[in-house]
């Protein structure tokens, strides 16, 4: 198993330009999520997916939108990047109802725009 | 929604000796915690976790503790070592909704 498979890895932007950052896992997880990592601010919540066709506004939506066509697939679109959204990006998915809540990160996307 | 406040920012240990970070939440509700160890440039990976229904936890040299009155949990290292060295991550869960994490701790062993 590969596990959570995100990319690109690393990313520069324009201000105003657009992106997909891909995610992909192969553990039939039911539960997908896109985080943010700023230094020191922990990390923060995008959105979320409870299984294919469903998706849900975390904590800081804006700027975002998903899509979840399939249970493998949880692509994070930026719509007219700003230098705001300089971040890492982690996807992550979990296997919830079995009495776990783990979450399994990728790898990360470093994107910087400028 | 939920607001996890964690302690210290920055920890420096000597090897050997202990470490204890501290995690407080917000939402009664909340009733899974899960503690993640992040290595520079890598993913966070999940060391343990506990459910409000259990007072304590223990997995080898690392051990949490929670208490729901308080509303506050603890990561507890013992023996520290070189490789404890690392950024750690207290999180919040009420369900599915995705975990609110602090904003983590420098853990720092010193030789």
């Amino acid at each position: 198993n590969a596990g959570v498979t995100q990319t690109p890895k690393f990313r520069i932007l324009k201000i105003g330009q657009s992106m997909t950052l891909q995610c992909t896992q192969d553990m039939n997880h039911n539960y997908m999520y896109w985080y943010r990592q700023d230094p020191g601010m922990g990390l923060k919540l995008i959105y979320y997916s409870v299984g294919a066709g469903i998706t849900d506004k975390g904590e800081v939506p804006n700027g975002y939108n998903v899509s979840r066509s399939t249970t493998e697939d949880f692509p994070l679109r930026l719509e007219l990047a700003a230098p705001s959204q300089t971040s890492v990006y982690f996807c992550a998915s979990s296997l919830t109802g079995q009495g776990t809540w783990e979450l399994f990160f990728g790898e990360g996307s470093r994107l910087t725009v400028l | 929604g939920e607001n996890v406040e964690q302690h210290p920012s920055t920890l420096s240990v000597q090897e050997g000796d202990s470490a204890v970070i501290k995690c407080t939440y917000s939402d009664s509700a909340s009733n899974y915690f899960p503690w993640y160890k992040q290595e520079l440039g890598k993913r966070p990976q999940l060391i343990i976790d506990i459910r409000s229904n259990v007072g304590e936890k223990k997995d080898q040299r690392i051990a949490v503790t929670l208490n729901k009155t308080a509303k506050h949990f603890s990561l507890h290292i013992t023996e520290t070592q070189p490789e404890d060295s690392a950024v750690y991550f207290c999180a919040a869960s009420n369900g599915a909704d995705g975990l609110t994490f602090g904003k983590g701790t420098h853990l720092i062993i010193q030789p």
